[in-house]
């Protein structure tokens, strides 16, 4: 059974700090790996998304790294900002079922001015 | 394109009542899911529908229904509520088959049952 796992679940870091959050999945047969932004009383919205073919994918600030073979990816935030503070989800999609996506607990990052 | 929505946005019930949660996506997508949202246990897939025509259980799906009414709208029902059930609900969508399956949220619908 396919398990994602974040750490740290919680994280508070001082404005301009580079800084990397982390994900682990037990199951390496991913289609892709997703990482949301979840900001409080609000929906989750798609940063990367990285194909099992990938290496990484990188979004202004932001860069997603995947290492299928370890079950292990990175969102690494650059120069961080007050504006960065929101929970950080990581999601593997099993293409051959549905397309469903298996969600790690997340990440609160508080980025302090 | 409004991408997502849900109605209601909040929703209070007592034990035993039924409601259904319902969900639009006007971006073509041909799979849609139902999670749920629990402190402490995450996302949690309650249903979903590859296609139109077609649904599948998930992880959690005891206590509820759902119809794939047509290929944007897909609702989500409770029979009979439960506290158990008090939960924040999010509807997803995406197109399977394209090389890019982002999955896209809809705001959630925050059910409390009493």
């Amino acid at each position: 059974k396919q398990e994602v796992t974040q750490i740290p679940a919680a994280l508070s870091v001082p404005e301009g700090e580079n800084l990397v959050l982390n994900c682990s999945f037990t199951d390496s047969a991913i289609y892709n790996l997703q990482w949301f932004r979840q900001d409080p009383g609000k929906g989750l919205t798609s940063l990367l998304l990285i194909q099992s073919s990938q290496r990484e994918q990188t979004s202004g600030r932001l860069n997603a790294s995947l290492d299928k073979s370890s079950g292990r990816s990175t969102l690494y935030i650059a120069a961080s900002q007050p504006g960065d503070s929101a929970t950080y989800l990581c999601a593997v999609l099993i293409y051959n079922q549905g397309g469903k996506l298996i969600f790690g607990q997340g990440t609160e990052l508080s980025v302090k001015p | 394109n409004a991408g997502v929505t849900q109605t209601p946005k909040f929703q209070v019930l007592k034990t035993g009542q039924s409601m259904t949660l319902q969900c639009a996506q006007d971006m073509n997508h041909n799979s849609m899911y139902w999670y749920r949202q629990d402190p402490g246990m995450g996302l949690r897939l309650i249903y979903y529908s590859a296609s139109e025509g077609t649904t599948d259980k998930g992880e959690v799906p005891n206590g509820y229904n759902v119809s794939r009414l047509n290929k944007r709208e897909f609702s989500l029902r409770l029979e009979s509520a439960a506290p158990s059930q008090t939960s924040v609900y999010f509807c997803a969508s995406t197109s399977l088959g394209t090389g890019r399956e982002t999955q896209y949220f809809g705001p959630g619908t925050r059910l409390l049952v009493l």
